[in-house]
């Protein structure tokens, strides 16, 4: 079974830091992708970044970065210039084809950031 | 078309009624799916509909809970004789294709059993 893991449930970092957010994953899955999601403070959840297992190169969105280490089953988030927006729950997922035709997401259990002024 | 809207947003039951959640999708998504997220936890699988067939159903999916999206459009999540441990946030999603561009997520349904 696929799993997530961020071992990180609370981070502060200073406005206008640079803040890395860890992610882990086990699967035997060849062929999957990875995203992060925020989820702000009564809002929904917003995709931050995502990336396809099968390209070595590490997404980029704007301040938002990822360093993908495949052998080690990393996935983590760097975020640069933090702003005071970006103050969230950052969720870790996982996705793999499902046996119905889809890709099916599994979640870590997040990462609470707070970004100090 | 304003992205993925769910109704209510907050729900209070009492213990053994039955409640019914409702998510419309982006229009253009042929693909939806419902998640739930208890406390400390991330979004846990629940069911997931392509246009109108339920494809694929959780074992979280206890036989009170019950979903439907009938012409491929809305869904319908209903719990029936809620319990305690149903309280939790409700969360669809719609994807066009199999998802891997990422989901568009609704806010959410909070659902609380007294």
């Amino acid at each position: 079974a696929q799993t997530v893991t961020q071992s990180q449930p609370e981070m502060s970092v200073q406005e206008a830091e640079t803040v890395t957010l860890s992610c882990t994953y086990d699967t035997s899955e060849n062929n999957y992708y990875l995203f992060w999601y925020k989820q702000p403070p009564s809002r929904q959840m917003i995709l931050v970044i995502r990336q396809e297992a099968y390209k070595q190169q590490n997404a980029t969105e704007n301040r938002f970065s990822v360093n993908f280490q495949k052998a080690a089953k990393s996935f983590s988030l760097k975020i640069s210039d933090s702003q005071l927006g970006d103050t969230a729950m950052y969720f870790c997922a996982f996705a793999a084809p499902s046996t119905s035709g889809t890709y099916k997401y599994i979640f870590g259990t997040g990462t609470r950031l707070k970004v100090l002024a | 078309d304003t992205g993925v809207s769910q109704d209510p947003r907050h729900k209070i039951t009492k213990r053994g009624q039955n409640v019914t959640f409702r998510c419309d999708p982006i229009s253009e998504h042929n693909r939806l799916y419902w998640y739930r997220q208890t406390l400390g936890q991330g979004p846990e699988f629940l069911t997931y509909f392509q246009n109108e067939a339920q494809l694929e159903k959780s074992r979280l999916l206890s036989d009170r809970f019950s979903a439907e999206r009938p012409k491929g459009s809305f869904s319908t999540l209903e719990i029936q004789r809620t319990e305690q441990g149903d309280s939790a946030m409700y969360l669809c999603a719609s994807s066009l294709g199999g998802g891997v561009g990422g989901y568009t997520f609704g806010s959410g349904t909070r659902l609380t059993v007294v």
